[in-house]
Parts: structure tokens; C-alpha cells; sequence
């Protein structure tokens, strides 16, 4: 089975300092893992994606993730806050394999604050 | 090139009515998921259809079923609504086939509101 849990239902930081927002997933099978943000009243937006290539992924608006399997993690960071940063961040796995192919399993989501 | 569109964007209805729910995919993409995303939650899989059919669903009751049409775009219909329905409804499209192409792209959603 898959799952994901996100530590810190809420995370503040300044405005240009670091972004650090933890992710741990479960998967009995190699997973594709997947990092999205929700701002207010929108859908998800994909920031970066795994898929088993380089551990260390960059994504869109300055963020990377670095995929570790002896932790099982995939914690999303980003160098320096920016205010426009300020939103919800998913993180999702995907199964690939057998009936569940395609589908994703979401954390519960982590609100980020940047403080002026 | 136009992204996933969904409409409504918001509907109200009450409890026992019957809602349907319209999404059109990415150009290019031919499989639909459905998501369900409660108030302070992560998204939860309805079920996802491709050529036409479900290819597989979530633990959600048979109140909600879904259709897909031959240019790919789907719908939701959810029957005898309860208050727990409440949410933002999400459709995700995707290519089928392929690792690499199985991202999925997620619409604006419809917010539905059950009193």
C-alpha cells in the first residue's frame, strides 16, 4: 500500500529564508513522487516530479527536492522565501503497478506563511 | 494550448439532490481521474476512466459514478447528496502509457456546497 505523511500541518518563515517542507511516503514498490501547490480558490499546480531518474529534482519557482530511499523521504526545499511563495503544498506517490496504475495518494498538506 | 477546464466552478445544492460535474482534459491527453478534496484535506481518488471506461476507483460509495466521452472529457455525477459531500471536486488528466507521460494535470476544480 501507499501512503504519504507530511510533518507540519503549517510551516512560517521569513522572506529569504529557507523553505523546508518534510515528506515521508510509504510504497511497496519503487514509487514516482510528486510535490504540488494549491493557491487559494485554485487547483493543484505541479512544482517537481521523481520518477527514478536523479535523486535530487528541480522544479518550477526555484524549489528542488532531493529523493532519499534509506529515509523514505522527499522533503521539498527552496533556497529563499518569497512572499508569493505563500500557499499549500501537497506531497503525492504514485503506484506504479497493477490495478492502481496511475493513481495518487496525497498528504494532507502542509500551509506555508512568508512573514515580511 | 489549453489546460484542464472544469464547470462548474461553484454549485450549490442540497441534501438529496443529484450534481453532475464537467471536465474537458489537457489537449493531447486521453485519461481522466476525479478527486475529492474536503475542507483542510489532501485529495482522495474517485476513480479515473480511460477509453471510455473506469479503469479503477477509491472507497467511495456507488452514489458517485462517472462517464467519459469519446473526445475524452468526463463527467462526475454524484446521486442523493448528503452534507458530507461538501468539497472541491478535482479532475486530473494524463496520457496513458509510459512512465514519464502518467503526470497528471490537475484542473481548477468545482466547488460543491451541500446544504
Amino acid at each position: 500500500a501507499q501512503s504519504v505523511t507530511q510533518l507540519g500541518s503549517h510551516v512560517s518563515v521569513s522572506e529569504g529564508a529557507l523553505v523546508l517542507l518534510r515528506c515521508n511516503y510509504s510504497s511497496s514498490v519503487p514509487p514516482y513522487l510528486f510535490w504540488y501547490v494549491q493557491y487559494p480558490n485554485q487547483g493543484l499546480q505541479l512544482l517537481l516530479k521523481y520518477t527514478s531518474a536523479a535523486t535530487l529534482v528541480k522544479g518550477i519557482n526555484g524549489f528542488e527536492a532531493e529523493f532519499k530511499k534509506s529515509e523514505t523521504s522527499f522533503h521539498l526545499t527552496k533556497p529563499s522565501a518569497h512572499m508569493s511563495d505563500a500557499a499549500e503544498y501537497f506531497c503525492a506517490v504514485r503506484a506504479d503497478r497493477g490495478s492502481t496504475l496511475g493513481r495518487l495518494y496525497f498528504g494532507r498538506g502542509t500551509q506555508l506563511t512568508v512573514w515580511p | 494550448d489549453a489546460g484542464v477546464t472544469q464547470s462548474p466552478t461553484h454549485l450549490i445544492k442540497t441534501r438529496g439532490q443529484q450534481v453532475t460535474l464537467r471536465c474537458s482534459p489537457k489537449s493531447g491527453h486521453d485519461t481522466v481521474s476525479w478527486y475529492q478534496q474536503a475542507l483542510g484535506q489532501g485529495p482522495q481518488f474517485i476513480f479515473q476512466y480511460y477509453e471510455e471506461e473506469e479503469r479503477q476507483r477509491g472507497n467511495f460509495p456507488d452514489r458517485f459514478s462517472g462517464h467519459q466521452f469519446p473526445n475524452y472529457s468526463s463527467e462526475l455525477n454524484v446521486n442523493a447528496l448528503l452534507l458530507g459531500d461538501s468539497a472541491l471536486y478535482l479532475c486530473a488528466s494524463s496520457l496513458a502509457g509510459g512512465q514519464n507521460t502518467d503526470t497528471q494535470y490537475f484542473g481548477p476544480g468545482t466547488r460543491l456546497t451541500v446544504l
